[in-house]
């Protein structure tokens, strides 16, 4: 059971440059999130979906759009990538409980130039 | 706004125990969630709050006081591999997640 992927691992990208930033899951779970970490700041919500087909804003949205075809999937695209926008990214899923834990995927360390 | 505070670091000794503690305010609440972060790593969950007392869990306690908007995390018997970051966040009135900065724990041989 591989739980939630991320890719790429890495990246450093230009300024101006469009990136995808993929994430798939195979827990079936409704509910998938897109998070920013930066340093001495928590987790920052950009977008999330609460199922397949439904998308909203979360805190920090500005600059990222996101999609949701299907359960399994929710890329997050930087149209035109900005130096602050460099940053550690996290995928995360869960059951559609509010006490249901959020599984995490391993990240994807994002350094626009 | 929203706010979840919690200290930004905190040294401890190998085998001793450590407490690491959380103040929030938010809009509305529906539990209250640890998770550890090892550098460089994904968070992965501890605990989950949502009544008032202690849930115990091995070496790991969480504690929670609605009145007080306060949690705390207890880490008994510490470990090396206990040295780690630790999120406090909180689920607010919309079910989403408010997080804290995390608390950065070194643990001393």
């Amino acid at each position: 059971i591989a739980g939630i992927t991320q890719a790429p691992t890495s990246q450093i990208l230009a300024a101006g440059r469009r990136m995808t930033l993929r994430c798939t899951q195979d827990m079936r779970h409704n509910a998938m999130y897109w998070y920013r970490q930066d340093l001495g700041l928590g987790l920052r919500l950009i977008h999330y979906s609460n199922t397949a087909g439904t998308t909203g804003k979360g805190e920090v949205p500005d600059g990222y759009s996101v999609s949701r075809a299907n359960t399994d999937d929710f890329p997050l695209t930087l149209a035109s990538a900005v130096p602050s926008q460099t940053s550690v990214y996290f995928c995360a899923s869960k059951a559609s409980g509010s006490s249901d834990t959020q599984y995490f995927g391993p990240g994807t360390r994002l350094t626009v130039l | 706004g929203q706010n979840i505070d919690q200290p930004t670091e905190m040294t401890a000794t190998e085998g001793a125990i450590v407490q690491i503690n959380c103040t929030y305010q938010t809009s509305g609440f529906n539990g209250l969630f640890w998770y550890q972060q090892h550098a460089g790593e994904a968070p992965t969950f501890l605990s989950y709050n949502v009544l008032d007392g202690l849930e115990e869990k091995g070496r790991f306690s969480s504690f929670l006081s609605r009145s007080k908007g306060y949690s705390y995390l207890l880490l008994k018997e510490l470990q090396m591999k206990d040295s780690a970051s630790y999120l406090c966040a909180v689920m607010d009135s919309n079910y989403q997640l408010i997080w804290g900065a995390g608390t950065k724990l070194i643990i001393k041989p």
